[in-house]
């Protein structure tokens, strides 16, 4: 069974970078079948996919139009784990974050989210 | 970013079926085999119900099934169970500049 533990910080000041990483059990980062995705959910945006990560020979990464620039997410395949970094916080940013495994085809991402971590409410405030 | 489009709430008596839909246009909903259910329990994370359309993962009801016309797919619930109360929503790809994944709304299921 496939198994996410999200942690980080529950509070970030504005303008600082939020930081959040989610290690996987019972599958690889690497793995040729997942993908590894970022996810979010406020009241005033609802859920929101923010980006995933995924390996084919090489490292693949997909962002969100409304975080790209902002977004950074990486892979650690010696702790079984990848990250979400995301610059210049604002209180807009205030939200539960959520990491997911999606599906991976032979030539793209599945777009579906089978296993997800437990939520961690992130709150961007001074 | 425009969500697509779910009502904001739905009822029905134990035993009875519903159906939840979910509007997008030609760019996602319409565009691709790709929409995907989930069931979204109070302070819990949302659980996969059904992938790809209408493929159900491995341990959810066959109660639950789902299907698309055009830009709109459904999500139909049978023989409604007071568990099945949860918030419910529907997710696509969508491409922008980029290959991206779009939610729903939301739907609030009450079992009367």
């Amino acid at each position: 069974q496939v198994q996410l533990q999200l942690s980080g910080p529950g509070l970030v000041k504005p303008s600082q970078t939020l930081s959040l990483t989610c290690a996987i059990s019972g599958d690889s980062v690497s793995s040729n079948n997942a993908a590894w995705n970022w996810i979010r959910q406020s009241p005033s945006r609802g859920l929101e996919w923010l980006g995933r990560t995924y390996s084919r020979s090489r490292w693949y990464n997909d962002y969100a139009l409304s975080v790209k620039g902002r977004i950074t997410i990486n892979s650690d395949t010696s702790k079984n784990q990848f990250s979400l970094q995301l610059n210049s916080a604002t209180p807009e940013d205030t939200a539960v974050y959520y990491c997911a495994r999606g599906g991976l085809g032979e030539w793209e991402p599945l777009y579906y989210f089978d296993f997800w971590g437990q939520g961690l409410l992130v709150t961007v405030s001074s | 970013q425009s969500a697509l489009t779910q009502p904001a709430s739905v009822s029905g008596s134990p035993g009875q079926s519903l159906t939840i839909s979910c509007t997008g246009t030609s760019g996602d909903v319409g565009a691709y085999p790709y929409v995907s259910w989930y069931q979204q329990h109070p302070g819990k994370a949302p659980k996969l119900m059904i992938s790809e359309i209408s493929n159900r993962p491995s341990g959810v009801s066959d109660r639950f099934s789902g299907s698309k016309s055009g830009n709109t797919a459904s999500l139909t619930i049978s023989g409604l169970q007071t568990e099945d109360e949860a918030t419910y929503y529907c997710a696509s790809k969508r491409v922008t500049t980029g290959l991206e994944v779009i939610f729903g709304g939301g739907t609030k299921v009450t079992v009367l």
